[in-house]
Parts: C-alpha cells; sequence; structure tokens
C-alpha cells in the first residue's frame, strides 16, 4: 500500500523569506502524480500545485515549486517571498496514475505560520 | 476551476437522529466522488468512493450501514449519517473529478462540520 510522510507537524517562516515542506512517498507503482494541498483556517482544500511522475521537471506555479526526486521518492514544496496568506495546513497527496479514478492518500499534514 | 459545492457547511444534530450532506458537481460529471473525515488537526481519512449507479466502495473499519453513501447521478452524491452519535462529530468533506477530463486533480467541496449533541 501506498503511504505518505510528512515529518514535519509545523513549520514557521518569515514574511518574504522561502520556507521548505517535506514529504517522502512509499509506492511499487510507477506511474501515480503527486500533489500539495494548501487548507486555510476556512477549511476548504485548495491545490497547490501537481506533478507528474513520468515528468522529470520540477513543476513551478509562482512562488511554489517543487523538488522531485523519484528515485529517493521525495517531494518537498519550496515557498518562495511567502505571504502572510501562505499560513496554513499543507498536505502532501499521492495518486495512483494510469488515468484511474483512484483517491488521494495525503500524509499528516504541516502547519506553517508566517511571521510578520 | 471546476467547483464542487457541499451542503450544508455546519450542521448540529441531537443524537440518534440522521443527518444527509450533499456534494453536487456544478459544471462537470463525474463518476466518482470520494467522502473523507478529517478529525480536528489531523489529516483526511478517505471513508468511502462513491461510484454513480452503483453500490459505493467502503474503507476498512468504516460501517456501511451507518453512513449510508448514494450517488444517483453524475453531478450529485450524498451521505447520510444514520442514528447519529458525539463520536461522529467530525468535519466531513467530499471531492470529485472531472469524468470528461484525464490527468486532473480532485476538486474539493468546502466541507460539513457535524456536530452531535
Amino acid at each position: 500500500a501506498q503511504t505518505v510522510t510528512q515529518s514535519q507537524p509545523e513549520m514557521s517562516v518569515q514574511e518574504a523569506e522561502t520556507v521548505t515542506l517535506s514529504c517522502t512517498y512509499d509506492t511499487s507503482e510507477s506511474d501515480y502524480y503527486l500533489f500539495w494541498y494548501k487548507q486555510p483556517p476556512s477549511r476548504q482544500m485548495i491545490l497547490v500545485i501537481r506533478q507528474e511522475a513520468y515528468k522529470q521537471q520540477n513543476a513551478t506555479e509562482n512562488r511554489f515549486s517543487v523538488n522531485f526526486q523519484k528515485a529517493a521518492k521525495s517531494f518537498s514544496l519550496k515557498i518562495s517571498d511567502s505571504q502572510l496568506g501562505d499560513a496554513a495546513m499543507y498536505f502532501c497527496a499521492y495518486r495512483t496514475g494510469g488515468g484511474s479514478q483512484g483517491n488521494l492518500i495525503f500524509g499528516k499534514g504541516t502547519k506553517l505560520s508566517v511571521k510578520p | 476551476g471546476a467547483v464542487v459545492s457541499q451542503h450544508p457547511s455546519r450542521v448540529i444534530c441531537k443524537s440518534g437522529t440522521s443527518v444527509k450532506i450533499e456534494c453536487r458537481s456544478l459544471d462537470f460529471q463525474a463518476t466518482t466522488m470520494f467522502w473523507y473525515r478529517q478529525f480536528p488537526k489531523k489529516s483526511l481519512m478517505l471513508m468511502a468512493t462513491s461510484n454513480e449507479g452503483s453500490k459505493a466502495t467502503y474503507e476498512q473499519g468504516v460501517e456501511k450501514d451507518k453512513f449510508l453513501i448514494n450517488h444517483a447521478s453524475l453531478t450529485l452524491s450524498t451521505l447520510t449519517v444514520t442514528s447519529a452519535h458525539p463520536e461522529d462529530s467530525s468535519f466531513y468533506i467530499c471531492s470529485a473529478r472531472d469524468r470528461g477530463a484525464s490527468n486532473t486533480e480532485a476538486f474539493f467541496g468546502q466541507g460539513t462540520r457535524l456536530t452531535v449533541v
């Protein structure tokens, strides 16, 4: 079975600085997707970034980028120029590929605080 | 992006009663929807996978007779918590994927905070 591990329960960053959230996963599959979701106090899950396992290039979305190390099964999220609105719970998630309707498997989350 | 609407956002019910939560995909069709439960300061745990026109698939440890799932159309799935008890109090979230688009992420509803008193 696939598992997702986030080893940092809480992280803190100064506004305008950069922070990296860690995520590792375990799978025997070769085709899968990885995601980072943000959950602010409203509890609405918001997709931050997505990475297809078959793509070697790291995904980037504005201030958010990932460091995808497939061999190491590592998928970290880097937030640059942190803003107060970035404060939230961040969940790393895994989904089986192959066009399946598979569910997401979530890590336990990292609570990010942004200091002004 | 696609919108998933979940209703109600908050509900308080008496112990022993039943509560229905709706999950609608507003601008796309979803043959599969997922129901998650989230305890305070915890991650999302999959409860069941809702399949349009067929029985839901429940995760191990989830009572199918207590958490009734109906997926009668391509845009609506419902979760009914029957004979609710205080331990059922939690945050329930649904998600759905657009069947017409491959390689897409799941879209989440706003969640429902259930409090059983």
